[in-house]
């Protein structure tokens, strides 16, 4: 198994663009989280998604950031305009529940995308 | 409200010595209980995790856990330390509801080992 996959690995933009990260989770996996961390405020969970479905949004800072999941295999963290504020490493997760539960319930985490916004 | 707490933001031991990492947490009913570690530049990995059962949990490199319901701890412990041991630690909990599983973990703000040659 391949494990979490996540693209790009380092991005460098500048402020006002959009940047576009990318999360392939682990085959057969039903829960996707996007977690955000930096040295002042640590690992912050941004959102995550049920069998492709948003759950829990509340960690999303702002409007300017956006996630969609459009397939079991596939999602995507969207920043529109990018700040300095935003540089940080953004990691993707993923976990096995089930319906039923007394599965692993432990999140296996991608490589992490560095953004830097300058 | 859910939390996990570490007290230490570092934690220094000699190679050779006993470790130990402190956790502990707040939620309703019976929770389950899990540490990652974090190398640099490299995403969290899962260590152990305690569901159910005996409340020493055996994890990966020579990890070990013990889980105590009256003192709401699940600390980290390591019989002789290792250099390559050092990275950063986070310790997580899920809670357990019967109706509906969340699958979402609370992490703790994470504790940086050190461990001196």
């Amino acid at each position: 198994d391949a494990g979490v996959i996540q693209s790009p690995r380092h991005e460098v933009t500048e402020m006002g663009q959009e940047v576009t990260l990318r999360c392939k989770p682990i085959s057969g996996h039903d829960y996707l989280f996007w977690y955000r961390q930096t040295m002042m405020r640590g690992l912050e969970l941004l959102i995550y998604f049920n069998n492709n479905v948003p759950i829990d949004d509340s960690g999303m800072p702002e409007d300017r950031f956006s996630a969609k999941m459009p397939n079991a295999s596939f999602s995507t963290l969207k920043i529109q305009p990018s700040e300095p504020r935003d540089s940080a490493v953004y990691f993707c997760a993923s976990s096995l529940v089930g319906l039923a539960g007394g599965r692993d319930y432990e999140q296996y985490f991608g490589p992490g995308t560095r953004l830097t916004v300058t | 409200a859910q939390s996990v707490a570490q007290p230490e933001d570092q934690v220094n031991v000699a190679e050779g010595n006993p470790l130990t990492v402190k956790c502990t947490y707040s939620v309703s009913g019976n929770p389950y209980l899990f540490w990652y570690v974090q190398y640099p530049n490299r995403g969290l990995q899962f260590l152990l995790k305690y569901i159910t059962g005996d409340n020493l949990v055996k994890g990966s490199y020579g990890f070990e856990a013990e889980f105590n319901k009256s003192q709401t701890s699940f600390h980290l412990k390591k019989p002789s330390a290792l250099v390559s041991d050092s990275a950063l630690y986070f310790c997580a909990v899920r809670a357990r509801r019967l109706a509906s599983n969340t699958g979402k973990l609370i992490f703790g703000q994470g504790t940086t080992l050190q461990v001196k040659p």
